[in-house]
């Protein structure tokens, strides 16, 4: 069965230093997102990309967070300048199209800023 | 906020159906209820997926009732792998999924 890679599955980083979360959506999908979840709360919405653009944000997104599908394959979440709050898993998910279609998620990256 | 309502925790014996409600009664016409579930810290896994009608895959069946406010993911034969929490989720507006805190699944031997 086809799934979402996401690499590394452990990041720690000193708060203020940037990191780049990398995700490889399954092939034939479209739609591109992330979601984060802190440690017992919600899964939350970050954004969705389509077309090389994004075509969502939450409020969560603000300007320390980027995306970016460098080439054809990969998908990659930067956040700028860590804060401790961003310490959380973050889940890449694709879907072949929209709507009405089921999302694939990754196993997710968590990440530890200290 | 999500759009669904859903008991905390519920517990279910190995090997018999686990059937989980949802409460949706603001939804749209044109709105889809998704289901997924998570288990640990793991993605949230995909389950099933229905606008009006029942819909059966081969993990699950999802009963919908007539007037769409709520609805019924039924695992047929839970085992101890299914423990986990389960999303009932209504897509709104754009291509986000909104989850609440869902149902925690304890499948018990």
């Amino acid at each position: 069965e086809p799934e979402v890679t996401q690499t590394p599955s452990h990041q720690v980083t000193q708060m203020g230093q940037e990191v780049i979360l990398r995700c490889v959506p399954i092939s034939n999908h479209l739609y591109f997102y992330w979601y984060r979840q802190i440690l017992g709360q919600k899964v939350e919405f970050l954004v969705s990309f389509y077309n090389n653009e994004i075509s969502e944000k939450s409020e969560i997104f603000d300007d320390q967070f980027s995306v970016e599908r460098p080439d054809g394959s990969n998908f990659t979440l930067k956040i700028r300048s860590t804060k401790l709050e961003d310490s959380a898993m973050y889940f890449c998910a694709s879907s072949e199209g929209w709507d009405t279609y089921g999302y694939t998620f990754g196993s997710g990256t968590r990440l530890t800023v200290v | 906020d999500a759009k669904t309502t859903q008991p905390p925790s519920m517990d279910c014996a190995e090997g018999r159906a686990a059937n989980l409600p949802c409460n949706h009664s603001t939804i749209s016409g044109n709105e889809y209820v998704y289901w997924y579930r998570q288990i640990h810290s793991q993605g949230p896994q995909y389950i099933i997926h229905g606008l009006k009608n029942n819909e059966t895959n081969e993990m699950a069946s999802l009963i919908i009732t007539e007037d769409r406010k709520s609805s019924t993911l039924i695992l047929p034969h839970a085992t101890l792998r299914d423990t986990a929490v389960y999303y009932c989720i209504v897509r709104v507006e754009g291509n986000k999924l909104v989850f609440g805190a869902g149902t925690i699944l304890r499948v018990k031997s």
